[in-house]
């Protein structure tokens, strides 16, 4: 029973491109969560989404932030124009049904801007 | 002042001690109390659940809630070296999925 599944586990990128990070929910579960964890500081909510809908973005930045779950394949969260202060580890989480069920964490991205 | 409130550490205790860890927060309407361990570059592992207040227990570790003071505790016992990790608290209220977390305790258990 494979759990919350990411990748890359590591991602480097030059100032101005694009990150692209993929997140697989455990079998079963059709919620999913983004959370960043900077440096010394605790994971922070970023967006919530279910199957081809974006249920709440409220934590993620308005500008060159999106994220989306389509009926087939991966959660994708995607930083257009990568700037060093979004160098984090980016979490995804998911749940069985309610949005209030427990949240299952994968193993996260370490996403480093040079 | 943050929501959470939690001692970053480190915590360093010899193997075999109790280890309790803490958080305060500050927000009445959070209901839903978990506990997360986080090893070194990975993701956080739940390890205790609680609705409100109480006390819950699961194996070595016991997790307590008292909401008229706004704090909550995990405890360790028996703590091993593989305990060593970084134990994060997180919260949220009634009818929210946004788990609002501290910054995490970094424990070593000293062989």
């Amino acid at each position: 029973n494979a759990g919350v599944m990411q990748n890359p586990r590591h991602l480097v990128r030059r100032r101005g491109q694009e990150a692209r990070l993929r997140c697989s929910p455990m079998k079963g579960h059709s919620h999913v969560y983004w959370y960043r964890q900077l440096p010394e500081e605790g994971l922070k909510f970023m967006v919530y989404l279910q199957k081809e809908n974006i249920i709440d973005e409220s934590g993620m930045p308005k500008e060159r932030f999106s994220a989306e779950f389509p009926k087939e394949g991966p959660s994708i969260l995607r930083i257009q124009q990568v700037v060093r202060g979004d160098s984090a580890a980016y979490f995804c989480a998911s749940s069985p049904r309610a949005a209030q069920e427990t949240q299952y964490f994968g193993p996260g991205t370490r996403l480093l801007v040079l | 002042q943050k929501e959470v409130e939690q001692d970053p550490g480190p915590l360093s205790v010899p193997e075999g001690a109790i280890v309790s860890l803490n958080c305060t927060y500050s927000n009445s309407a959070f209901q839903y109390f978990m506990w997360y361990r986080q090893y070194s570059r990975k993701g956080p592992e739940l390890l205790m659940y609680t609705y409100s207040s109480g006390n819950k227990e699961d194996g070595r570790f016991t997790a307590q809630v008292d909401k008229s003071s706004k704090y909550i505790s995990l405890f360790i016992r028996d703590s091993q070296p593989s305990d060593s990790a970084t134990y994060l608290c997180a919260m949220s209220d009634s009818g929210t999925y946004k788990y609002i977390f501290g910054t995490g305790t970094r424990l070593k258990v000293l062989a």
